[in-house]
């Protein structure tokens, strides 16, 4: 089984719905990332996880929110989305290797494929 | 501001060839640099890191990374590429900064490979 899972894998939805993209590990890692990837732009960074109470913006975090529902569980939602958040979506999770996680391996999800239409 | 850029969007090789992937960061001190592999349909995983020591790092599947600080590179070279291999290739740059978290990724370069 897959350390890391996404839920779903794929996903067409229409503009101004609520879509919650789903992520868990059993990997006992502390630390969650959610991730975008469009062509051409790499990945950025949506928001991250250190543990549970915590809950960071990254880069591009307008238009999202997340939950940390536990250590196994984090959830990204697009309350309203729009069609500039197709792209595919990635969760990561890294064991803490140094205090702003600059030095952990991130290990990554299949990934969600968010298509808006 | 802290940043790594990949100049090779594409790249094709011949099966048995060598191949060199490029990475270049801006940072003020040495940073924390790592390449990623994302095979088709895949999340990313690490081929290997670099944080200090010998400039030489070797990684899984037969890779092998240089870091030159004169250069601000990182380069990814294997010695005989495989079919396998082809993949998208991503450097990625830790980054320490007062509060903050900077992990940054480049925007990738697709390996080709040929029969």
């Amino acid at each position: 089984d897959a350390d890391v899972t996404q839920t779903p894998r794929n996903r067409i939805t229409k503009t101004g719905k609520r879509i919650m993209l789903e992520c868990s590990q059993t990997k006992g890692h502390d630390r969650m990332y959610w991730y975008r990837q469009d062509p051409g732009l790499g990945l950025r960074l949506i928001y991250y996880s250190f543990d549970v109470k915590d809950i960071n913006k990254g880069e591009i975090s307008d238009g999202y929110s997340v939950s940390r529902q536990a250590q196994a569980k984090f959830s990204l939602s697009l309350e309203s989305a729009i069609p500039n958040q197709t792209a595919l979506y990635f969760c990561a999770t890294s064991d803490p290797s140094s205090a702003q996680g600059v030095t952990d391996t991130q290990y990554f999800g299949p990934g969600t494929r968010l298509t808006v239409l | 501001a802290q940043s790594v850029t990949q100049p090779d969007i594409h790249i094709t090789v011949s099966e048995g060839a060598s191949l060199e992937l490029r990475c270049n960061y801006s940072y003020g001190a040495t940073p924390y640099l790592f390449w990623y592999v994302q095979s088709p349909g895949q999340g990313l995983q690490l081929l290997l890191k670099y944080f200090s020591g010998d400039t030489l790092v070797q990684g899984i599947k037969g890779f092998e990374a240089e870091f030159k600080r004169s250069q601000s590179s990182f380069n990814l070279r294997k010695p005989s590429v495989h079919w396998s291999d082809a993949a998208e290739y991503f450097c990625a740059v830790g980054a320490p900064s007062s509060g903050t978290y900077k992990y940054i990724f480049g925007t990738g370069t697709r390996l080709k490979v040929l029969a």
